[in-house]
């Protein structure tokens, strides 16, 4: 099974300030017959299923704010948020989708509010 | 607007079955890859089932395989989720959601609020 990795566990950045959260995958997630990283971020709030922000890496979900973006291949990630806001307070969670299952998620990280 | 409703949670000693129910609604459910995704209260997620559109590929993780299985009806436009000889462990919320596309090896890109299952004596 492919072992999702994140860091750190938990991040806490001012209001205004850069996030990023990283994830890295046991094998490459990445599908050389298209060039598509199967990887994907979701943000779940307290209390809510989780929310999609990304898949392919680094393609945003329709309606996501452009200050959440993905970037990485083969084996290591990155989510990163320009400038933090309130309603970011969240958990992150990355998943590969990659060939056959388990389709694993990372442990996820705690963003708060510094 | 896409909407998944869970039901068929609750409460169910160890060793007995439950079967958990996935209503689907918004979108062409026979078009679409379908999954459970589980998550132990404060915990993190756990990918347990998928099945793709026309249910010619199932896949479970490991840690219910053997025990768990999914299926679906087009006619009901509903998900299904059989849990046999069920365990302490197996305790958490349970969500539906949809793939993004036919096939299984899909991520999520709707979910549902989930259904609470808790395996205790």
């Amino acid at each position: 099974d492919i072992v999702m990795t994140q860091s750190p566990d938990s991040l806490a950045v001012s209001l205004g300030e850069r996030a990023a959260i990283n994830c890295k995958s046991s094998q490459s997630v990445l599908y050389f017959s298209n060039n598509k990283n199967y990887l994907a971020w979701y943000q779940q709030k307290p209390g809510q299923p989780p929310k999609l922000l990304i898949h392919s890496a680094s393609t945003r979900e329709s309606g996501v704010p452009d200050r959440f973006s993905g970037s990485g291949s083969g084996t290591d990630f990155t989510l990163t948020i320009s400038s933090l806001q309130a309603e970011d307070v969240a958990v992150y969670y990355c998943q590969q989708y990659y060939s056959t299952p388990p389709y694993t998620f990372g442990q996820g990280t705690k963003l708060e509010i510094k | 607007e896409v909407q998944l409703v869970e039901s068929g949670g609750g409460l169910v000693q160890p060793g007995r079955s439950l079967r958990l129910s996935c209503a689907a609604s918004g979108f062409t459910f026979d078009d679409y890859a379908m999954h459970w995704v589980r998550q132990v209260p404060g915990k993190g997620l756990e990918w347990v089932s998928g099945i793709s559109w026309n249910s010619g590929n199932i896949g479970y993780a490991d840690s219910v395989k053997g025990r768990f299985t999914i299926s679906r009806d087009s006619a009901k436009n509903s998900l299904y989720l059989q849990m046999n000889s069920l365990r302490t462990e197996d305790t958490a919320l349970y969500f539906c959601a949809k793939g993004y596309t036919y096939g299984f090896n899909s991520y999520q890109d709707y979910w549902g609020q989930g259904t609470l299952v808790t395996v205790s004596s």
